[in-house]
């Protein structure tokens, strides 16, 4: 179907490199979210975008990690000099808007592991 | 910052038991959701809640807004095996800028003996 799109769905990877993990979200959604889930854990909120307006940036947990969305489309978070407490599963979410009543779509996650 | 303790952690259960889940939050929000994630997939959405009070059903399951806005329920009637899985509370509260991150729970899991 025409879901949120995720890739790589794995990753491993040695500490102290760059990895980019990609988001296609629904089409027409305007609302993108990244989200972390390390092991045994519930979501932890990274970043938010609407349409045009400055992403929020309050969760992204240090200067390493970065995402931009390009034509207000596809989304890539990226996470320099990784280190091995950045293992977990990164998963987008899109909806229709950024307001209380459009529910968040989630994909399938990209399972990080930092070696 | 907002946090939700969602309880039990686990549940093991008969096939054909009743199952009850719930959230409480030290603050109030605006939306409960409530979502299943199965291995190695993302949550998928099973109720959203945007009134307090409101009780909404989807088949077998039930779920309400608490009237504090600071709780929420699941219910599942006559499980399955296919209800295995981790359940999650989600709430929506306006943040800074505009935003609306979902701070969650840590989960429910879970499991049917048939």
């Amino acid at each position: 179907g025409a879901g949120v799109s995720q890739s790589p769905s794995n990753k491993v990877t040695e500490k102290g490199k760059d990895v980019e993990l990609r988001c296609d979200p629904i089409s027409g959604h305007t609302a993108l979210y990244w989200y972390r889930q390390s092991l045994g854990q519930g979501l932890e909120f990274l970043i938010y975008f609407q349409g045009n307006s400055a992403p929020d940036k309050s969760g992204l947990p240090s200067d390493r990690f970065s995402a931009e969305r390009t034509g207000g489309s596809v989304s890539t978070l990226t996470i320099q000099r990784t280190q091995q407490e950045d293992s977990a599963v990164y998963l987008c979410a899109s909806s229709l808007g950024g307001t209380v009543n459009q529910p968040q779509h989630f994909g399938d996650g990209t399972r990080l592991s930092i070696l | 910052g907002q946090q939700l303790n969602q309880s039990p952690q686990s549940m093991f259960i008969q096939e054909g038991e009743d199952v009850s889940m719930n959230c409480t939050s030290s603050s109030i929000f605006n939306t409960w959701l409530w979502y299943k994630q199965d291995p190695g997939e993302g949550p998928v959405l099973l109720i959203a809640l945007y009134k307090a009070g409101e009780l909404t059903s989807n088949g077998r399951l039930t779920a309400q807004f608490g009237i504090t806005r600071k709780d929420s329920f699941l219910n599942i009637s006559a499980s399955i095996p296919s209800d295995v899985g981790i359940y999650f509370c989600a709430g929506h509260a306006l943040s800074g800028a505009g935003s609306y991150q979902l701070t969650f729970g840590k989960g429910t899991k879970l499991s049917v003996i048939p």
